[in-house]
């Protein structure tokens, strides 16, 4: 992992919270993505962000789930009125997105934030 | 859904090479393949990739066909620390593709 810090690393709430995931990516990198890892599954996408722009939420749930990317900040995951089906482990990862010719803007994953919904 | 097909699991005696394969027999000109591996319930980590040409670094080598329709990740020494779930994923390369990942190989490193 080249340095995508999440935080925090465990949360718990109770049914009905909000719970908000935090993702600072590796320095220099404009580009950051959300996954969902539920238990005993593979990664999902689920929202791909640039500073103060959100491309895609092809795979964000239409209800309850948002994502930002300030122009200064971290990148927020927020997740209100949890449901114990949200209990799963969030990753976060970043890529340059410089541009530059013949590139692939390889992503890096932070180490990610295991949410418990009790 | 995961354009690549892996074995579910495998094993591989410590000191061994590793050989994973992997198959995307749908694989556009354009279209990278990465592997990716994930220790236990850690973040996925970044290992390599490749468009066509074979690929070498300090974690593994990529093996890619010439027709670019089967792929083959080798950790040339596999350790007990190299027991994880491994990803072979397909892509794009235009900006702000996201990966998809399918359920990947399970790879045991026994002593």
């Amino acid at each position: 992992n080249a340095g995508v810090m999440q935080n925090p690393r465990h949360l718990v709430r109770r049914r009905g919270q909000e719970a908000r995931l935090r993702c600072s990516p590796v320095k220099g990198h404009s580009h950051v993505y959300w996954y969902r890892q539920l238990p005993e599954e593979g990664l999902k996408f689920m929202v791909y962000l640039q500073k103060e722009n959100i491309i895609d939420e092809s795979g964000m749930p239409k209800e309850r789930f948002s994502a930002e990317f300030p122009k200064e900040g971290p990148s927020i995951l927020r997740i209100q009125q949890v449901v114990r089906g949200d209990s799963a482990a969030y990753f976060c990862a970043s890529s340059p997105g410089t541009g530059k010719l013949g590139s692939t803007d390889t992503q890096y994953f932070g180490p990610g934030t295991r949410l418990t919904v009790l | 859904d995961a354009k690549t097909t892996q074995p579910p699991s495998m094993d591989c005696a410590e000191g061994r090479a590793a050989n994973l394969p992997c198959n995307h027999s749908t694989i556009s000109g354009n279209e990278y393949v990465y592997w990716y591996r994930q220790i236990h319930s850690q973040g996925p980590q970044y290992i390599i990739h490749g468009l066509k040409n074979n690929e070498t670094n300090e974690m593994a080598s990529l093996i890619i066909t010439e027709d670019r329709k089967s792929s083959t990740l080798i950790l040339p020494h596999a350790t007990l620390r190299d027991t994880a779930v491994y990803y072979c994923i397909v892509r794009g390369r235009n900006y702000g593709q996201n990966f998809v990942f399918g359920p990947g190989t399970r790879l045991s490193v026994l002593p």
